[in-house]
């Protein structure tokens, strides 16, 4: 199982460009989530899925848009990106609720010029 | 709004010596807690995790203390050792947060030959 994986590695954006960072799981997780992760300021969820079909908004929800249309999959877009957003994203992913173990795919670092 | 709480920030210790993390949370629904640790260039993993129903939980070198009436839990490193080396967060979550953690904003532990 390769568990959690994430494209791309590496990004450099201009501002107001797009993008669309790519999460996958082969686990047969129903929930999946999307963080940030900036300096002294931990994880922060972004948006999240509880199933094929549905998204909510995390705690920093602004600027991005999200789409789980098949069940492996969490997409996170940049639809026109700005220097602060520039970070480390992780999407993770588990098989219950939040109470269960998250499990974390190896990050995406993103700068915006 | 940060609701859990995280210090210190960083962390030196020297080999064979106790690290210990501590965090405070603000909502007394959360019901579970657990600590990730991630090395540099990974994405976060579990590594160990408590419910408010004991007050201590100890696996190997890693216990969580947990006190609920100060809200408060921490981890302990015994015999640290330079492999411990990575940054710690602290998490809470529950029943009324549905699917989500809110993460403390990390440690970074050195621990020193």
């Amino acid at each position: 199982n390769a568990g959690v994986t994430q494209t791309p590695k590496f990004r450099v954006l201009k501002t107001g460009q797009s993008m669309t960072l790519l999460c996958a799981q082969d686990m047969n997780h129903e929930y999946m989530y999307w963080y940030r992760q900036d300096p002294g300021m931990g994880l922060r969820l972004i948006h999240y899925s509880v199933g094929e079909g549905t998204t909510a908004k995390g705690e920093v929800p602004d600027g991005y848009n999200v789409s789980r249309l098949k069940k492996q999959n969490f997409l996170l877009g940049l639809e026109s990106a700005a220097p602060s957003q520039t970070s480390v994203y992780f999407c993770a992913s588990s098989y219950l609720v939040g109470t269960d173990t998250q499990y974390f795919g190896p990050g995406t670092r993103l700068t915006v010029l | 709004q940060q609701q859990v709480k995280q210090s210190p920030q960083s962390l030196i210790v020297q080999k064979g010596g106790i690290s210990i993390i501590n965090c405070a949370y603000e909502n007394t629904a959360f019901d579970y807690f657990p600590w990730y640790q991630q090395f540099p260039g990974k994405g976060p993993a579990l590594l160990i995790a408590i419910r408010p129903d004991v007050s201590e939980k100890k696996e190997g070198r890693f216990t969580i203390s947990f006190n609920k009436s100060a809200k408060q839990f921490s981890l302990h490193i015994m015999d640290s050792q330079p492999g411990d080396s990575a940054t710690y967060f602290c998490a809470a979550g529950g029943e009324t947060s549905g699917s989500r953690l809110t993460f403390g904003e990390g440690t970074q532990l050195t621990v020193n030959p």
